[in-house]
């Protein structure tokens, strides 16, 4: 059965404190790993899909990068705005289903 | 303009009642699906349609029936609601199979 595992559940950082956000999968065969933002009372924002281990992508302070059995989430310099919870979800070959993961909640204190 | 948007967004009623929730996305897009999130924000799908047709259906009561009119809408209907229903349920849209985008969600409590 398809497992996507994140780590660690909440994260506090300081204001310009840089951390990551790890995602573990186990899919059979990976057809994409997305990333998401949700912020409380609200539906998931779409981040990123990564493809293929190597891959990596970004945006404003947000580098998603991808192995062949994890995903990682960096936060470079984060500001109190992106606290929210992030979500990490992997799509199989055989299918169009996202399996999500738990989330991290990330809390940035000024 | 809202891309994928749910009606209502708080929905409060007795166990046993009949409801159903609305769900229109406006980005074109061929698949829709319902999703369910419970208390530890954990996102399980339900349900997914590409072009009216049921592709994903899980395990789920049967309580719960999806009815898409046209590519555009996915309504969810929940029969004999019961206190474990109780959740925020997200419907999504994508085009194919990659993104998929998220309403606002609607947040049910069954009293």
């Amino acid at each position: 059965e398809d497992q996507v595992t994140q780590s660690p559940e909440a994260l506090r950082l300081q204001e310009g404190e840089s951390s990551s956000l790890n995602c573990s999968y186990t899919v059979s065969g990976l057809r994409g790993l997305f990333w998401y933002r949700q912020d409380p009372g609200k539906g998931p924002e779409f981040l990123f899909t990564l493809y293929s281990a190597g891959e990596e992508k970004e945006k404003e302070r947000l580098k998603a990068t991808l192995t062949k059995k994890e995903s990682f989430l960096h936060i470079t310099a984060p500001k109190p705005e992106d606290s929210a919870t992030y979500l990490c979800a992997a799509r199989e070959t055989s299918g169009s289903r996202l399996t999500f993961g738990e989330g991290t909640q990330l809390t940035v204190n000024p | 303009d809202t891309a994928v948007s749910q009606t209502p967004k708080y929905l409060v009623t007795q166990m046993g009642n009949d409801k159903s929730i609305k769900c229109e996305q406006n980005l074109g897009h061929d698949t829709m699906y319902w999703y369910k999130q419970d208390s530890k924000k954990f996102l399980k799908i339900m349900f997914s349609y590409n072009n009216k047709e049921l592709i994903i259906n899980e395990t789920v009561p049967n309580r719960f029936s999806p009815k898409s009119p046209d590519k555009a809408h996915l309504n969810l209907h929940i029969n004999s609601l019961e206190l474990g229903d109780s959740a925020v349920y997200f419907c999504a849209s994508s085009q194919g199979t990659v993104e998929q985008f998220f309403g606002p969600g609607t947040r049910l409590t069954v009293l």
